[in-house]
């Protein structure tokens, strides 16, 4: 049963625009949230974090944004870059515990 | 370099033969996992190493995979007799923190290798 979801497989955005993803999670005690980003042939590297206390968390042109009532969170990219290019994973995990849950990603591209 | 690396990067193997495949971690860095990723699907975590101590081996499929960091450093995963099943993206992940989620801060998040990429005919 998969814990976190990301349901769209990919994603396509003009150069300069806003790329919007989506995870949602099904496990209510989950209370820190992570994306990652993926190149071909490479692994995964991390891009922002966000804890449950926060409801937002920015980091340049990234912004993380959690909904703990909808189980949802959302990764913005603004404005986008043709380098932004690349998968992008979610995950999820419970305070205190070791596991990672990840979603099973989205393809984005940017077009120039 | 200074990042976590596997190998190989690609292993080709029958059906029943054994496998190994080697995760050095970034130096210093105390939490150690395994992950297993499926074509189009994202990482599953198998095992989990604090040091050298396997803490958490509950999402190893079956007996025929085997974890271990007998040094603190240094992990090998090993899959005996393997099946086509097996076939994917072996990740190895490393973390400075003891507890990642625990204490927030840049040092909770996971790095991760390249990966082995497993086909077993």
């Amino acid at each position: 049963d998969q814990q976190v979801k990301q349901n769209s497989p990919s994603l396509s955005v003009q150069e300069g625009r806003i790329s919007i993803l989506n995870c949602d999670y099904t496990n209510s005690m989950f209370d820190y949230f992570l994306w990652y980003k993926k190149y071909p042939a490479e692994g995964p590297t991390f891009l922002i974090s966000i804890s449950s206390i926060k409801d937002k968390n920015e980091d340049g042109r990234f912004t993380v944004f959690l909904n703990k009532s909808a189980k949802h969170l959302s990764l913005h990219i603004v404005p986008s870059q043709p380098g932004d290019s690349a998968v992008y994973f979610c995950a999820a995990m419970k305070y205190n515990f070791n596991k990672f849950y990840f979603g099973s990603g989205t393809k984005l591209n940017v077009k120039p | 370099g200074a990042g976590v690396s596997q190998s190989p990067r690609y292993k080709v193997a029958k059906r029943g033969q054994d496998v190994a495949l080697r995760c050095d971690p970034i130096s210093g860095h105390v939490s150690l996992f395994w992950y297993q990723q499926a074509l189009g699907q994202g990482p599953e975590f198998l095992t989990y190493f604090q040091n050298e101590a396997q803490l958490d081996k509950s999402g190893l499929p079956s007996d025929r995979f085997f974890a271990e960091r007998p040094e603190g450093s240094v992990s090998t995963l090993k899959i005996q007799r393997t099946q086509q099943e097996d076939s994917a993206v072996y990740l190895c992940a490393s973390s400075l923190s003891s507890r990642p989620g625990a204490g927030w801060g840049n040092t909770g998040e996971l790095f991760f290798g390249e990966g082995s990429r497993l086909t077993v005919l």
